[in-house]
């Protein structure tokens, strides 16, 4: 059991160039999520799909968008990156009836 | 979403007992109250969940006053390792996805 695994695990890109993380999933779990977590901050929603097929903004979705590729995958792409942008970015499955989230290792991205 | 208030940080020596209180004044009826705990370069770890009084795992015991509007994360005989950012989160627990709202969250310090 991997857990939850993203990749690539670091990443720097120019200003304008675009990128997909990705993050998959083997715990059979319905609900995912993708977080930003600026140094010495808490972690900011971007956005989470409840299910397979569903996908919802959080706090933070502008200049992101995401796929629900199936059950097991959720990726996050960035159109075209800027030096906002420049975060640690985490992935989390969880299943419907629990709170117990299951956090990725995340991406270090730097856009420069 | 309940807003939740944390301490920015608190301090401790190994061996002590630490409580750390999350407020969360307007918590409503179907908001469960969640802890995570987050170590540097990692992703937040699950650590108790709870709905009112009191709820104890073997790492933590977790009180809710009646009124619920605060609840207080306890961490008996700390150590080093419990060295972290404690985080507090309030939410229900499925209305077709779990918005969740993680904020600056606690940082505790450990010293010998």
């Amino acid at each position: 059991n991997a857990g939850v695994t993203q990749t690539p695990k670091f990443q720097v890109l120019k200003t304008g160039q675009s990128m997909t993380l990705q993050c998959a999933q083997d715990m059979n779990h319905n609900s995912m999520y993708w977080y930003r977590q600026d140094p010495g901050m808490g972690l900011r929603l971007i956005y989470y799909s409840a299910s397979e097929g569903t996908t919802d903004k959080g706090e933070v979705p502008n200049g992101y968008n995401v796929s629900r590729l199936n059950k097991r995958e959720f990726s996050l792409r960035l159109e075209s990156a800027a030096p906002s942008q420049t975060s640690v970015y985490f992935c989390a499955s969880k299943e419907v009836v629990y709170n117990e989230q299951f956090f990725g290792p995340g991406t270090r991205l730097t856009v420069l | 979403l309940a807003k939740t208030t944390q301490p920015i940080s608190m301090d401790s020596y190994e061996g002590q007992e630490v409580n750390i209180t999350c407020s969360h004044n307007n918590i409503a009826t179907n908001d469960y109250i969640t802890w995570y705990q987050q170590f540097p370069s990692q992703g937040p770890r699950f650590i108790i969940q709870g709905y009112k009084t009191k709820v104890t795992n073997e790492v933590a015991s977790l009180f809710i006053p009646a009124d619920r509007k605060s609840s207080t994360l306890s961490l008996p005989r700390v150590s080093l390792s419990d060295t972290a950012v404690y985080y507090c989160l309030v939410g229900e627990l499925y209305t077709g996805g779990f918005k969740t709202i993680f904020g600056a969250g606690t940082r505790l310090f450990v010293k010998a």
